[in-house]
C-alpha cells in the first residue's frame, strides 16, 4: 500500500546548486503534507510543511510546492549545502476517525551534496 | 530547543520476553504518537494518544502493543511477547496541536529493538 511514493531512492547535486526531492501520493483525502530530514541515528527532523490549500510555501532555502491535480509535491534546496546531506521523507496527513492525526510516509530520499 | 527523549536507544530481547520503550514528550504537548520503521522499510504510524487515551491505531497494533502516560510526563509503548519481526526503530513523537500548526511532529531519536 503505497500511498505516499518517493520514487528516487537518491539525488546527488553539487554544493550551491538546486536539489529537487519529489514526491507523489495516491489518496484524495490527504490534505496536509509534510518534509522531514533524517541522519542516521537520530529521529526525523521537521522541514516544512504545506496545507492543500496552498500551492506554495517557502521557508529560507527550502520551498515546498503541491500540484492537487497531479498529486504531486516537491521540495526544492537552494543553494544546496553539504550539511544537507541527509534522508528526506515525505508525508502526508488525513484526519483520522478519531479526530486524530497519522502520518503517511513515502519511502525517502537519501541526498547528498558534494562539496 | 525542546526535545523529545527516548530510552533506551537500543534494546535487545529474547523472542517471547516484554519490552517497554520510555519515551519524555515535550512537557507542552498534547498529542503523542508512536511510529516505527524496520530496516530498509518506511515509517510506519502505530498509534496516537490525546487526553489519556488512544485515538487512533493501524492495524499493526494489535493486543501485543499497548501505550500509558502512567506519570503525566512519561509515554510508554509496551510490547508483551516479543517476535522477531518486531525488530525495528520505534520512534516516539509530540505535538502541540494538530496539524495546521505548521510545526509538525516533534520525533525522538529513536530506539532500536533488537528481538532474537
Amino acid at each position: 500500500d503505497q500511498q505516499v511514493k518517493q520514487n528516487s531512492p537518491s539525488l546527488s547535486v553539487q554544493e550551491g546548486r538546486i536539489s529537487i526531492l519529489n514526491c507523489d501520493y495516491t489518496n484524495s483525502m490527504f490534505d496536509y503534507f509534510l518534509w522531514y530530514k533524517k541522519y542516521p541515528a537520530e529521529g526525523p527532523t521537521f522541514l516544512i510543511s504545506i496545507s492543500s490549500i496552498k500551492d506554495k510555501n517557502e521557508d529560507g532555502r527550502f520551498t515546498v510546492f503541491l500540484n492537487k491535480s497531479a498529486k504531486h509535491l516537491s521540495l526544492h534546496i537552494v543553494p544546496s549545502q553539504p550539511g544537507d546531506s541527509a534522508v528526506y521523507f515525505c508525508a502526508a496527513s488525513a484526519t483520522t476517525q478519531g479526530g486524530s492525526e497519522k502520518l503517511v510516509f513515502g519511502k525517502g530520499t537519501k541526498l547528498t551534496v558534494n562539496p | 530547543e525542546p526535545e523529545v527523549t527516548q530510552t533506551p536507544s537500543h534494546q535487545v530481547t529474547q523472542m517471547g520476553q516484554e519490552v517497554i520503550l520510555r519515551c519524555v514528550p515535550i512537557s507542552n504537548h498534547l498529542y503523542f504518537y508512536w511510529y516505527r520503521q524496520i530496516l530498509g522499510q518506511k515509517v510506519e504510524f502505530l498509534v496516537s494518544f490525546y487526553n489519556n487515551e488512544i485515538s487512533e491505531k493501524s492495524e499493526i497494533f494489535d493486543d501485543q502493543f499497548s501505550v500509558e502516560r502512567p506519570d503525566g510526563s512519561n509515554f510508554t509503548l509496551k510490547i508483551r511477547s516479543t517476535k522477531l519481526e518486531d525488530s525495528a526503530m520505534y520512534f516516539c513523537a509530540s505535538s502541540e496541536a494538530l496539524r495546521g500548526s505548521g510545526y509538525g511532529y516533534t520525533f525522538g531519536s529513536g530506539t532500536r529493538l533488537t528481538v532474537v
